[in-house]
């Protein structure tokens, strides 16, 4: 079946510290991907997206996502996580073709912070 | 920008009641979305509308209902509450006729309980 795959529910990671959140997906082509954050009791905010050409994309609050075709992942990386950054992370595609531009989305990985 | 906009924010309701989400978007996008959020499971698909006058159902429709206003506003029902409804519910719109390339924004959510 079609999915995508957070494997990590939760992270902890001191503040400071380098963070790499894993999401897969298995399609048959590679879709269009996307990462969202929620923090506490908002909507969601689009961090990156990934459509075609570099393989690895930049995005707001110092983030970026490298796509691998081979391993069909997706993961989002920030080299010094900051205590701002908890929240919750959700890996999304909309699988190609697709109708009604749908995501699915991932099953989220909640991020703490130690100061 | 008000972006999209959900009403109300909070909500508890007896099992049997009936209500209706609100959502409404000012960016002219021709696209809207209906999700609900359960923990661990990410969020996921209720019905979508991918341009005025349409409406389908997605990953979860079953108990619901919508109804696509205008191009601004994309209402969900609740005709009967059960206990199983009990979710965050998230509204979110998209430009669809710029390519299943365009990233969704979402509201704030609906926080929903039935007792």
């Amino acid at each position: 079946a079609q999915s995508v795959t957070q494997p990590d529910i939760h992270i902890t990671v001191s503040e400071g510290a380098s963070l790499e959140l894993r999401c897969n997906y298995s399609y048959g082509a590679t879709p269009y991907l996307f990462w969202y954050v929620q923090s506490p009791g908002q909507g969601l905010q689009l961090l990156l997206k990934y459509f075609s050409g570099d393989t690895l994309v930049q995005g707001i609050k110092g983030f970026e996502a490298e796509f691998k075709r081979s391993q069909s992942s997706f993961n989002l990386r920030k080299p010094s996580v900051h205590w701002s950054d908890a929240a919750e992370y959700f890996c999304a595609v909309v699988p190609w073709p697709s109708s009604g531009n749908m995501l699915t989305f991932g099953g989220g990985t909640r991020l703490m912070v130690k100061p | 920008n008000a972006g999209v906009t959900q009403t109300p924010k909070f909500q508890v309701l007896k099992t049997g009641q009936s209500m209706t989400l609100q959502c409404a978007q000012d960016m002219n996008h021709n696209s809207m979305y209906w999700y609900r959020q359960d923990p661990g499971m990410g969020l996921r698909l209720i019905y979508y509308s991918a341009s005025e006058g349409t409406t389908d159902k997605g990953e979860v429709p079953n108990g619901y209902n919508v109804s696509r206003l205008n191009k601004r506003e994309f209402s969900l029902r609740l005709e009967s509450a059960a206990p199983s409804q009990t979710s965050v519910y998230f509204c979110a719109s998209s430009d669809l006729y710029s390519g299943g390339d365009q990233p969704q924004h979402f509201g704030d959510g609906t926080r929903l309980s039935i007792l």
